[in-house]
């Protein structure tokens, strides 16, 4: 069974550090989402890593794949206020084309 | 629309009624998936649909939930005999094949009472 495990949960920052978020998925998948989620909002989404090795960037977020090690990170540059949400990691279970196992999500946030 | 849009964006209904949330996914996107949000389960996979069948349902909790999908469109979710743990915000995504971006709606807060 696909198991997710995305750390830290919680994430307090202050603007203009950086930190990343560790996504550990437990069985091969060829497929990894990146989300973000404000309060009482819908799911938006910020990356789809496909390949080993697969970069993303977007603004002061970027988003690296390692599939060996089973491992995601979402690093976070300079951060601001904005980028204050929880952001979740989803890997597609595999066998499935539908099946995305969400991790927990970290809650991020960015204080002056 | 532009979006992936769900009616009714907030229901409350009364332990043991039938309820069916509506999900309207993005033009084209051939691919629908449902999943559903709560404080103590997190996010979990509901139903995915390629087209009109139903490849993967493997995530419908019991029998009193069920789905279809019509036209390769537009698709409703039916929970049956609601009980109190179906309260839950139920979310609806759609993607242009299998390996694409996967679009959520905002979601249909359901509160069983």
């Amino acid at each position: 069974e696909l198991k997710v495990e995305q750390n830290p949960l919680f994430l307090s920052m202050q603007e203009g550090k950086n930190y990343t978020i560790y996504c550990n998925y437990s069985t091969t998948s060829d497929r990894l989402y990146w989300y973000r989620q404000d309060p009482g909002k819908s799911l938006e989404s910020l990356f789809v890593l496909l390949s080993n090795g697969a970069v993303k960037q977007e603004g002061r977020l970027m988003a690296s794949l390692d599939t060996k090690a089973r491992l995601s990170t979402l690093h976070i540059t300079a951060a601001v206020h904005d980028l204050s949400a929880t952001y979740f990691c989803a890997v597609m279970a595999g066998g499935s084309q539908g099946n995305l196992i969400f991790g927990k999500g970290t809650k991020l946030s960015v204080k002056p | 629309g532009a979006g992936v849009s769900q009616s009714p964006s907030n229901k409350v209904t009364e332990k043991g009624k039938d309820v069916e949330l509506r999900c309207d996914p993005i033009s084209g996107h051939t691919a629908l998936y449902w999943y559903r949000q709560s404080l103590g389960q997190g996010l979990e996979f509901l139903i995915y649909f390629q087209g009109n069948s139903a490849p993967d349902k493997s995530g419908l909790p019991s029998d009193r939930f069920s789905a279809e999908r019509t036209g390769g469109s537009v698709s409703t979710l039916t929970i049956q005999r609601t009980q109190q743990e179906d309260s839950a915000v139920y979310l609806c995504a759609s993607s242009l094949a299998v390996r694409n971006t996967i679009y959520f709606g905002e979601g249909s807060w359901l509160t069983v009472v």
